[in-house]
Formats: structure tokens, C-alpha cells, sequence
């Protein structure tokens, strides 16, 4: 199942840089977008979402823009934390109204 | 902040066995889930539940699989007779309504499930 696709396994970044994941779907039918953090031995945290009729969402040192017409969104961190170092996972929800569909996941990590 | 809670943390059966991995979702919330995270592999989505039935599963959820709200607290996921690939960790989640901007899925910390 490629319809949500995260194309970078890890990213690396310094401290109090912005941190940039990226996320392309494949479905035209996904109207609602989430990220994910997960820590090892955790379960996925809610981090931001994003309806389709919006192209940006911002909550703190979180950013979520969303292209349509590219089927691609991205997260943006600023600035990164050392504490946000953990697997940051995209999701999308569509006309199956309890149903997610989740990328492979991105491993960040944040040099002090 | 409340949260969804999953026991055991770990559980390890033989193939052919009964397994039931526990949930407590945040008390308000009315929309159930269960996906699961094979090693090295994307999370997926098994289950929804909603008013005491089955909303919507996937193809993974055969006659093997099947998910019950007890009480008024617990929801549970009960696989009949476990494979080798039902290794995972299964995630619980809840969400106050169906997935929505409103209304994001909150996961609990998962039971890793060992199938010998």
C-alpha cells in the first residue's frame, strides 16, 4: 500500500534549525491530514492536522503546509529540539471515516 | 491529559493459541480502533468500532480477528488461533468522534504480541 509515501527514512538537524519532513499521497480522496511522533516503546502522539479546504496550520513550533494539486504535504519544526528527536509519521483519512493510512515514517534527530 | 491504555505491554503465545489484548480508551470518547505495526513495517489499520459494532475493517481482520466492548470501559481484540505473522505490536486508539479535523485518533502505548 504506497498511497501515503515518506520518501526520506531519517533526516538530521542542528538544534535551533527548522526541521523539514515531507509526505506525498497518492489519493485524491484524502481530505484530512495528521502527523504523528512516536518514541520507542510509545504509541503514536497527535501532533497537527490539516483539513484539504486549508493549505496551512500552524500550532507553536509546528507548521503542517498542504499542496493539493502536488498531492504533498510537509511538517516543519521551529526551531528543532533535541526532544523532538523520534519517528515522525504522516497519516491521512478519506471517505472511510474511521480509517487512517499511515507513511513508513521518518526517524529525526536533533544534534544539540 | 487523559490517555488510552493497553495491557499487557508484552505478551508471548505459542502459534494455534487464543490471544485477547486489553484497551481502555479515554472515557468520553465514542469511536474505537486497532491497528497493528509489523517490525519494519507501516502502521495499519485493522478495526473501527463504533455504537457497539464493526464501522469499517480491513482485509487483515479475517474471521480470525475479533474485537468486543465488554463494559462500559474495556475494548479488546481477540485473535482465535495465532500465526507466526500475527507477530506485531498492536496499537489501540480512540478519537471523541469519527476521524475528523475535531477529532484526531489518540493511541495508546501498544502490546507487542510474540507468536512462537
Amino acid at each position: 500500500d504506497q498511497q501515503v509515501k515518506q520518501n526520506s527514512p531519517s533526516l538530521s538537524v542542528q538544534e535551533g534549525r527548522i526541521s523539514i519532513l515531507n509526505c506525498d499521497y497518492t489519493n485524491s480522496m484524502f481530505d484530512y491530514f495528521l502527523w504523528y511522533k512516536k518514541y520507542p516503546a510509545e504509541g503514536p502522539t497527535f501532533l497537527i492536522s490539516i483539513s484539504s479546504i486549508k493549505d496551512k496550520n500552524e500550532d507553536g513550533r509546528f507548521t503542517v503546509f498542504l499542496n493539493k494539486s502536488a498531492k504533498h504535504l510537509s511538517l516543519h519544526i521551529v526551531p528543532s529540539q533535541p526532544g523532538d528527536s523520534a519517528v515522525y509519521f504522516c497519516a491521512a483519512s478519506g471517505t472511510s471515516y474511521g480509517k487512517l493510512t499511515f507513511g513508513q515514517g521518518t526517524i529525526l534527530t536533533v544534534h544539540p | 491529559e487523559p490517555e488510552v491504555t493497553q495491557t499487557p505491554s508484552h505478551q508471548v503465545t505459542q502459534m494455534g493459541q487464543e490471544v485477547i489484548l486489553r484497551c481502555v480508551p479515554i472515557s468520553n470518547h465514542l469511536y474505537f480502533y486497532w491497528y497493528r505495526q509489523i517490525l519494519g513495517q507501516k502502521v495499519e489499520f485493522l478495526v473501527s468500532f463504533y455504537n457497539n459494532e464493526i464501522s469499517e475493517k480491513s482485509e487483515i481482520f479475517d474471521d480470525q480477528f475479533s474485537v468486543e466492548r465488554p463494559d462500559g470501559s474495556n475494548f479488546t481484540l481477540k485473535i482465535r488461533s495465532t500465526k507466526l505473522e500475527d507477530s506485531a505490536m498492536y496499537f489501540c486508539a480512540s478519537s471523541p468522534g469519527g476521524v475528523s479535523y475535531n477529532s484526531p485518533l489518540h493511541f495508546g502505548n501498544g502490546t507487542r504480541l510474540t507468536v512462537t
